[in-house]
């Protein structure tokens, strides 16, 4: 168990559809992280939040969009839901905001998206 | 462009098999190389972090060594139980993200 608490565990939707998907850092870490696998490719980095404020951005499309809360949890809200959606979902986090030395990243164990 | 090559894709081991992953990156300034395991529909679970050419860690039955093109994970003596997906990722100085690999993916047969 990495610490890192993710839900819901599988979620299937509609297309078109709006889902959000939710996201606890193990206790202590600051810093969050937005990664999507779906089968045809390998982790594609998201988003990065550290104590609320965004710090990075990956291959992120408009149609989804993150926030970090002040008790540090994190949500990725995607909308307009297509059928390419569908991947797993990774919420990972880290004490620092920058993964140099000692900074680990620890990541939780996906939600499941299904896009129908 | 930064990347990450692993090779092989795929590996079939006999348990008691020893082989090695390998990782090889084009970063400028690395600031770490990350190694995970990942089995099916989980998370990737961390292992080894390295961030200077000649370090090595070791964990059971696995070895991570590292020099400045690429990264080995050595498996030695494996068993069953090690079948998963072996990622490896980079930290570049100019962002906080990890990029993976495509990953090799091991099976260990009894």
């Amino acid at each position: 168990d990495s610490g890192v608490t993710q839900t819901p565990k599988h979620l299937i939707t509609a297309t078109g559809q709006r889902v959000t998907l939710r996201c606890s850092p193990r206790s202590g870490d600051l810093s969050v992280y937005w990664y999507q696998q779906s089968l045809d490719q390998g982790l594609q980095f998201l988003i990065q939040y550290y104590n609320g404020e965004e710090r990075a951005k990956g291959n992120i499309l408009e149609r989804f969009s993150a926030q970090q809360f002040p008790d540090l949890h994190s949500e990725l809200n995607l909308s307009s839901l297509e059928l390419g959606d569908s991947a797993l979902y990774f919420c990972a986090s880290s004490v620092r905001d920058n993964p140099g030395a000692g900074n680990t990243i620890y990541f939780g164990e996906g939600s499941w998206l299904t896009v129908v | 462009e930064d990347q990450v090559t692993q090779s092989p894709e795929a590996l079939r081991l006999q348990e008691g098999e020893s082989s090695s992953l390998n990782c090889s990156y084009t970063v400028s300034g690395l600031r770490g190389l990350f190694w995970y395991r990942q089995d099916p529909g989980k998370g990737p679970e961390f292992l080894f972090t390295l961030y200077s050419a000649g370090e090595e860690k070791e964990k059971e039955r696995l070895k991570a060594t590292l020099t400045k093109k690429e990264s080995f994970l050595h498996i030695t003596a494996p068993k069953p139980e090690d079948s998963a997906t072996y990622l490896c990722a980079v930290v570049i100085p100019s962002g906080s993200r990890l990029t993976f690999g495509e990953g090799t993916q091991l099976t260990v047969n009894p």
